[in-house]
């Protein structure tokens, strides 16, 4: 499996709701990160793990909280977001440790809308 | 300051004509420099890296530390290769891979 796959694909929110947005990738890659992407703009940097553990924040506002409950999994939690919060969030993987320690690997994104 | 700077945000080429989309950044150091690529309807995607120093679907990038350029070069353009290309620089073992704004490129028939 040499893919990391994003759900949901698209999601439509309330300021009021709570959601997430689930990230797992299968390649044995030891970080994983959370980025954010506005139309016709590029990714940005919003979170990195690394073996499990927060290794980056970019100040990202507390409405986005990251988990990662193991090596293949990581999550995004959305709760009491903005309109200027729709986006679309691309999760990707790399390994660690190796040649190529930086190399992307991404997911195809979940495009959410906030109400 | 980390930045990548991609001067055109359109380009716009005939089918079979060389093609160049220009990156410089700024750094102080050694980065690791990529080339992500993303055509339309598919997820972004590694395109090359200058480590490798290889050829990937016609395209090469040759890193210029002097003028701190790492420029995308084909030399005969096709229709498929349009898409949007980002410029990517990233820390030696560092996590902050940076993205330049991004060029679209557009091969005409």
């Amino acid at each position: 499996d040499t893919e990391v796959t994003q759900t949901p694909k698209h999601l439509v929110m309330g300021m009021t709701n709570k959601k997430s947005l689930k990230c797992e990738q299968h390649m044995g890659h030891r970080a994983m990160y959370w980025y954010k992407q506005k139309a016709k703009k590029p990714p940005e940097l919003m979170f990195v793990y690394s073996y499990e553990k927060l290794s980056i924040n970019e100040s990202v506002p507390s409405r986005f909280s990251p988990e990662c409950p193991n090596s293949s999994l990581l999550n995004l939690h959305l709760h009491a977001l903005q309109p200027e919060d729709s986006a679309l969030y691309l999760c990707a993987s790399s390994p660690l440790g190796v040649s190529g320690a930086n190399v992307l690997t991404f997911g195809a994104g979940s495009r959410l809308t906030v109400l | 300051a980390q930045r990548v700077t991609q001067p055109e945000k359109l380009l716009s080429v005939f089918k079979g004509a060389p093609v160049e989309l220009k990156c410089n950044y700024s750094y102080s150091g050694s980065p690791e420099l990529f080339w992500y690529v993303q055509y339309s309807r598919q997820r972004l995607q590694l395109l090359l890296r200058h480590i490798s120093r290889e050829s990937i679907k016609g395209f090469t990038a040759d890193l210029n530390k002097g003028e701190t350029s790492f420029h995308l070069k084909k030399p005969f353009a096709q229709e498929e290769d349009s898409a949007m290309y980002y410029c990517a620089l990233s820390p030696p073992g560092g996590f902050k891979t940076i993205f330049g704004a991004g060029t679209r490129l557009f091969v005409k028939a």
